[in-house]
Protein backbone atom coordinates (compact mmCIF):
# COMPACT_ATOMS: atom_id res chain seq x y z
CA UNK A 1 0.00 0.00 0.00
CA UNK A 2 1.42 3.51 -0.93
CA UNK A 3 1.93 5.68 1.96
CA UNK A 4 1.23 9.37 2.14
CA UNK A 5 2.40 11.52 -1.09
CA UNK A 6 2.97 15.11 -0.68
CA UNK A 7 3.98 17.58 -3.60
CA UNK A 8 5.33 19.15 -4.60
CA UNK A 9 8.26 18.55 -2.34
CA UNK A 10 10.69 21.43 -2.84
CA UNK A 11 9.16 24.70 -3.59
CA UNK A 12 10.97 28.77 -3.55
CA UNK A 13 8.52 31.81 -3.41
CA UNK A 14 8.83 35.45 -2.89
CA UNK A 15 7.25 37.12 0.22
CA UNK A 16 3.32 38.28 -0.72
CA UNK A 17 3.15 35.36 -3.27
CA UNK A 18 0.48 32.34 -2.34
CA UNK A 19 1.15 28.91 -2.42
CA UNK A 20 -0.99 25.83 -2.62
CA UNK A 21 0.63 22.30 -1.48
CA UNK A 22 -1.52 18.70 -2.10
CA UNK A 23 -1.48 15.67 0.11
CA UNK A 24 -2.70 12.52 -1.16
CA UNK A 25 -3.53 10.18 1.94
CA UNK A 26 -3.16 6.42 2.05
CA UNK A 27 -5.86 4.75 0.31
CA UNK A 28 -8.85 3.79 2.64
CA UNK A 29 -7.69 6.59 4.76
CA UNK A 30 -10.38 9.86 5.51
CA UNK A 31 -8.61 11.84 7.68
CA UNK A 32 -5.76 14.37 6.70
CA UNK A 33 -4.04 16.60 9.31
CA UNK A 34 -1.35 19.25 8.62
CA UNK A 35 1.57 20.16 10.27
CA UNK A 36 4.15 23.20 10.33
CA UNK A 37 7.90 21.99 11.07
CA UNK A 38 10.86 24.62 12.34
CA UNK A 39 13.26 23.95 13.51
CA UNK A 40 12.71 25.90 17.13
CA UNK A 41 9.31 24.95 16.88
CA UNK A 42 9.06 20.97 16.55
CA UNK A 43 5.55 20.19 15.28
CA UNK A 44 2.93 22.93 14.85
CA UNK A 45 -0.60 21.65 14.28
CA UNK A 46 -1.90 23.62 11.62
CA UNK A 47 -5.72 21.96 10.94
CA UNK A 48 -7.65 18.82 10.32
CA UNK A 49 -10.14 17.52 7.61
CA UNK A 50 -12.46 14.70 7.84
CA UNK A 51 -15.06 14.17 5.26
CA UNK A 52 -14.21 17.18 3.39
CA UNK A 53 -14.49 19.12 6.94
CA UNK A 54 -12.34 20.94 8.90
CA UNK A 55 -12.90 19.32 12.10
CA UNK A 56 -10.25 21.34 14.12
CA UNK A 57 -7.82 24.18 13.53
CA UNK A 58 -4.61 25.44 15.45
CA UNK A 59 -3.36 28.57 16.05
CA UNK A 60 -2.16 29.89 12.69
CA UNK A 61 -3.42 33.29 10.87
CA UNK A 62 -6.87 33.06 8.66
CA UNK A 63 -3.48 33.07 5.55
CA UNK A 64 -3.00 29.40 6.45
CA UNK A 65 -6.43 27.24 4.67
CA UNK A 66 -6.91 24.09 3.15
CA UNK A 67 -10.02 21.89 1.93
CA UNK A 68 -10.19 18.42 1.35
CA UNK A 69 -11.77 17.15 -1.78
CA UNK A 70 -14.08 13.80 -1.64
CA UNK A 71 -11.08 11.22 -2.51
CA UNK A 72 -9.86 12.72 0.90
CA UNK A 73 -7.07 14.01 -1.17
CA UNK A 74 -6.18 17.64 0.42
CA UNK A 75 -4.79 20.74 0.01
CA UNK A 76 -3.39 23.93 2.12
CA UNK A 77 -3.10 27.18 0.84
CA UNK A 78 -0.84 30.21 1.98
CA UNK A 79 -1.66 33.56 0.95
CA UNK A 80 0.97 36.53 1.32
CA UNK A 81 3.75 34.48 1.99
CA UNK A 82 6.19 35.71 5.13
CA UNK A 83 9.84 34.98 5.28
CA UNK A 84 8.58 33.77 8.46
CA UNK A 85 6.21 30.75 6.86
CA UNK A 86 9.53 29.16 5.53
CA UNK A 87 9.29 25.52 7.39
CA UNK A 88 8.55 21.97 6.46
CA UNK A 89 4.53 21.17 5.78
CA UNK A 90 4.07 17.76 6.89
CA UNK A 91 0.67 16.06 6.31
CA UNK A 92 0.08 12.85 7.99
CA UNK A 93 -3.27 10.66 7.48
CA UNK A 94 -5.65 8.65 9.64
CA UNK A 95 -8.51 5.81 9.22
CA UNK A 96 -10.56 7.91 11.57
CA UNK A 97 -10.09 11.62 12.74
CA UNK A 98 -7.32 11.98 15.63
CA UNK A 99 -6.96 8.38 15.21
CA UNK A 100 -3.36 7.26 17.53
CA UNK A 101 -1.84 6.33 15.06
CA UNK A 102 -1.09 8.67 11.99
CA UNK A 103 1.21 8.41 9.28
CA UNK A 104 2.74 11.08 7.71
CA UNK A 105 4.28 12.24 4.44
CA UNK A 106 7.68 12.88 3.54
CA UNK A 107 6.76 17.01 4.10
CA UNK A 108 7.29 19.70 1.04
CA UNK A 109 9.84 21.76 2.33
CA UNK A 110 9.00 25.67 1.67
CA UNK A 111 11.62 28.90 1.44
CA UNK A 112 10.38 32.18 1.01
CA UNK A 113 12.77 34.54 -0.07
CA UNK B 1 -1.93 25.73 27.14
CA UNK B 2 -1.20 22.00 26.43
CA UNK B 3 2.18 21.73 26.16
CA UNK B 4 4.96 18.92 25.79
CA UNK B 5 8.63 20.41 27.08
CA UNK B 6 10.83 17.51 25.55
CA UNK B 7 14.71 18.14 26.38
CA UNK B 8 17.82 17.66 25.73
CA UNK B 9 17.16 19.95 22.24
CA UNK B 10 20.49 17.93 21.06
CA UNK B 11 22.02 14.59 22.03
CA UNK B 12 25.15 12.75 21.15
CA UNK B 13 26.06 8.95 22.40
CA UNK B 14 28.53 6.96 21.77
CA UNK B 15 27.86 3.96 19.79
CA UNK B 16 26.24 1.21 22.31
CA UNK B 17 25.55 3.60 24.74
CA UNK B 18 22.19 4.54 26.54
CA UNK B 19 20.09 7.14 24.63
CA UNK B 20 17.38 8.86 27.17
CA UNK B 21 15.23 11.54 25.92
CA UNK B 22 12.89 13.31 28.50
CA UNK B 23 9.69 14.94 28.27
CA UNK B 24 7.13 16.93 30.84
CA UNK B 25 3.38 17.68 29.60
CA UNK B 26 1.16 19.70 31.66
CA UNK B 27 -2.44 18.52 30.89
CA UNK B 28 -3.32 15.54 33.02
CA UNK B 29 -5.98 14.74 30.94
CA UNK B 30 -3.50 12.98 28.12
CA UNK B 31 -3.83 9.28 27.93
CA UNK B 32 -1.69 8.61 24.93
CA UNK B 33 1.99 9.51 24.82
CA UNK B 34 3.88 8.26 21.14
CA UNK B 35 7.38 8.57 20.54
CA UNK B 36 7.79 9.21 16.40
CA UNK B 37 11.54 8.99 14.62
CA UNK B 38 12.02 11.03 12.27
CA UNK B 39 15.11 10.91 9.40
CA UNK B 40 16.16 13.34 7.24
CA UNK B 41 14.39 14.21 4.27
CA UNK B 42 11.44 11.44 5.56
CA UNK B 43 8.57 12.74 7.96
CA UNK B 44 8.50 11.20 11.38
CA UNK B 45 7.50 7.82 12.01
CA UNK B 46 5.67 6.24 15.10
CA UNK B 47 8.34 4.35 16.66
CA UNK B 48 6.36 3.69 19.94
CA UNK B 49 3.39 3.94 22.28
CA UNK B 50 2.68 4.11 25.82
CA UNK B 51 -0.40 4.51 27.91
CA UNK B 52 -0.59 5.90 31.58
CA UNK B 53 -1.89 2.75 33.10
CA UNK B 54 1.61 1.39 32.58
CA UNK B 55 4.65 2.61 33.73
CA UNK B 56 7.15 1.30 31.45
CA UNK B 57 6.73 -0.22 27.47
CA UNK B 58 9.61 -1.84 25.84
CA UNK B 59 9.99 -2.75 22.78
CA UNK B 60 12.92 -4.32 21.83
CA UNK B 61 15.72 -1.63 22.25
CA UNK B 62 13.21 0.83 22.72
CA UNK B 63 11.45 1.35 26.37
CA UNK B 64 9.77 4.02 27.40
CA UNK B 65 9.23 5.16 31.05
CA UNK B 66 6.01 6.95 32.63
CA UNK B 67 5.93 8.70 35.71
CA UNK B 68 2.08 9.33 35.92
CA UNK B 69 2.53 11.39 39.36
CA UNK B 70 4.97 13.34 37.75
CA UNK B 71 3.56 13.86 34.57
CA UNK B 72 7.34 13.04 32.73
CA UNK B 73 8.11 10.17 30.50
CA UNK B 74 11.06 9.56 28.75
CA UNK B 75 12.62 7.20 25.41
CA UNK B 76 15.58 4.99 26.38
CA UNK B 77 17.46 3.26 23.65
CA UNK B 78 19.40 0.45 24.73
CA UNK B 79 22.55 -0.54 22.65
CA UNK B 80 22.04 2.63 20.56
CA UNK B 81 23.68 2.38 16.84
CA UNK B 82 25.06 5.10 14.20
CA UNK B 83 21.18 4.04 12.47
CA UNK B 84 19.34 5.64 15.46
CA UNK B 85 20.96 8.84 14.76
CA UNK B 86 17.60 10.88 14.29
CA UNK B 87 15.29 13.12 15.10
CA UNK B 88 12.98 12.04 18.22
CA UNK B 89 9.83 13.98 19.24
CA UNK B 90 7.70 12.96 22.08
CA UNK B 91 3.96 13.67 22.04
CA UNK B 92 0.73 13.63 23.84
CA UNK B 93 -3.46 13.60 23.49
CA UNK B 94 -6.50 12.65 24.92
CA UNK B 95 -9.23 11.47 23.51
CA UNK B 96 -9.75 11.84 19.53
CA UNK B 97 -7.77 15.40 20.30
CA UNK B 98 -5.00 16.32 18.00
CA UNK B 99 -1.58 14.99 19.16
CA UNK B 100 0.57 17.98 21.54
CA UNK B 101 4.45 17.31 19.94
CA UNK B 102 7.75 18.51 21.88
CA UNK B 103 10.39 20.14 19.83
CA UNK B 104 12.23 17.37 19.30
CA UNK B 105 15.73 16.06 19.91
CA UNK B 106 18.27 15.39 17.24
CA UNK B 107 20.18 12.52 18.78
CA UNK B 108 23.69 11.74 16.92
CA UNK B 109 25.33 8.41 17.65
CA UNK B 110 28.85 8.14 17.31
CA UNK B 111 31.34 5.25 16.88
Amino acid sequence: KAGVTQTPRYLIKTRGQQVTLSCSPISGHRSVSWYQQTPGQGLQFLFEYFSETQRNKGNFPGRFSGRQFSNSRSEMNVSTLELGDSALYLCASSLEPYQETQYFGPGTRLLVL
Amino acid sequence: QQQVKQSPQSLIVQKGGISIINCAYENTAFDYFPWYQQFPGKGPALLIAIRPDVSEKKEGRFTISFNKSAKQFSLHIMDSQPGDSATYFCAGSFGNEKLTFGTGTRLTIIP
